[in-house]
């Protein structure tokens, strides 16, 4: 199985950082990478496929990038509305499996 | 928008069975692939599996193969998730998700989450 690997488990930031969060994959995975947020008591949210495509709807804040074994999403400036836990996963073949999270907290 | 609900979970006893539901609509449910995600109290998310638009090909984690069986209703609108001999490590959420689709010239095709449900809990406990 891939095994997905996210770095830092969890960060402090400020309203306004822009914030990189690490994701790295046990093998080669070529694109096939999305990254989803999700808050306290809620159901992921999907942002991004591709590596780097944000789905509909998702700010142009978000960004990702990244192909083969490293990847990164970026928060340009942090919202209030962003502080959440992030996960990647890959999808580009069975088992699928996602990164542990990294929670990005209030500093 | 795309809605998900799914429903059917509770407190069972190990070794017992329960039958999750999700029901799908506004969209046309028989053209996307459709899977579960699961999540245990207070950890990460885990893919649990996937089913085709027409039921033709199944995938399963190995922690529910053999247990687990993933299915559809494309008349009705609705994915299931029926789950036999059940444990106490299968304690989560049950999200249903639904597959997104795009096509990549260099890559190929790829199939995402897009839409997800709001959850349902199963507590496997004696």
């Amino acid at each position: 199985d891939i095994q997905m690997t996210q770095s830092p488990s969890s960060l402090s930031a400020s309203i306004g950082d822009r914030v990189t969060i690490t994701c790295r994959a046990s093998q080669d995975i070529s694109n096939y990478l999305a990254w989803f947020q999700q808050k306290p008591g809620k159901a992921p949210k999907s942002l991004i496929y591709a590596a780097s495509s944000l789905l509909s709807g998702v700010p142009s804040k978000f960004s990702g990038s990244g192909s083969g074994t490293h990847f990164t999403l970026t928060i340009s400036s942090l919202q209030p509305e962003d502080f959440a836990t992030y996960y990647c996963q890959h999808y580009g073949s069975y088992p699928w499996t996602f990164g542990q999270g990294t929670k990005v907290e209030v500093k | 928008e795309v809605q998900l609900v799914e429903s059917g979970g509770g407190l069972v006893k190990p070794g017992g069975s329960l039958r999750l539901s999700c029901a799908a609509s506004r969209f046309t449910f028989n053209s996307y692939r459709m899977n579960w995600v699961r999540q245990a109290p207070g950890k990460g998310l885990e893919w649990v599996s996937s089913i085709s638009k027409t039921s033709t090909y199944i995938s399963y984690a190995d922690s529910v193969k053999g247990r687990f069986t993933i299915s559809r209703d494309n008349t009705n609108n609705f994915l299931y998730l029926q789950m036999n001999s059940l444990r106490a490590e299968d304690t989560a959420v049950y999200y249903c998700a639904r597959d997104g689709t795009y096509y990549d010239v260099l890559t190929g095709y790829h199939y995402f989450f897009d839409y997800w449900g709001q959850g349902t809990l199963v507590t496997v406990s004696s």
